[in-house]
């Protein structure tokens, strides 16, 4: 089982901000993951890295940036955030030998945008 | 189509009935299966992954799959007001990514 940890918890920020969602997994899993859940809606991947150096985007179309400059650490950034950015992220990591595809999951940042 | 389609529930059942949850994809290429339990304002716990066509056993939990007919179930046996959460079901897409479903609210009374 994974421990991946995520900070903030709670983010309340106004628009025009720049803000920055942080992922850190110490299980040494090479594959991570940004979803991005809507109250009674389903994940959408936002971004994901196969490990150091790896980014891709996802299947929702968002403002967001990522970064893969440690194995341990996938941190993403919204350069200037809007009240539609207002959602529970959710960050994920998952091992590249193994059980494959199987993700476990950060506790979640609530992120409200006024 | 939707890829994962599962019935948004509520799905209500008495303490110590057997809850059975349904999850159909459209990708036939699909591999891999996993069961999620989220509890609200919570994040996604694993519950069971299944990759073969049958049944797998979990404690209470059985997760069957039927790869001819693209369907993949969980059944919660002894079921326990603890287990009201939404059960989100999850299919590999390509390589290392998944597709969640948008998940069966599960509701059991005492």
């Amino acid at each position: 089982e994974a421990d991946i940890y995520q900070t903030p918890r709670y983010l309340v920020i106004g628009t025009g901000k720049k803000i920055t969602l942080e992922c850190s997994q110490t299980m040494g899993h090479d594959k991570m993951y940004w979803y991005q859940q809507d109250p009674g809606m389903e994940l959408h991947l936002i971004h994901y890295s196969y490990g150091v150096n790896s980014t891709e985007k996802g299947d929702l179309s968002s403002e967001s940036t990522v970064s893969r400059i440690r194995t341990e650490h996938f941190p993403l950034t919204l350069e200037s955030a809007r009240p539609s950015h207002t959602s529970q992220y959710l960050c994920a990591s998952s091992p590249l030998a193994g059980a494959t595809d199987t993700q476990y999951f950060g506790p979640g940042t609530r992120l409200t945008v006024l | 189509q939707k890829e994962v389609e599962q019935n948004s529930g509520p799905l209500s059942v008495p303490e110590g009935a057997i809850a059975s949850l349904n999850c159909t994809y459209s990708d036939r290429g699909s591999q891999s299966f996993f069961w999620y339990r989220q509890y609200s304002g919570k994040s996604p716990e694993l519950i069971m992954s299944i990759y073969s066509n049958g049944d797998k056993e979990d404690g209470r939990f059985t997760a069957q799959l039927n790869k001819a007919s693209q369907y993949v179930s969980l059944l919660i046996r002894d079921s326990q007001p603890s287990d009201s959460a939404t059960y989100l079901c999850a299919v590999n897409k390509g390589y290392s990514t998944l597709t969640f479903g948008k998940g069966t609210m599960l509701l059991v009374s005492p």
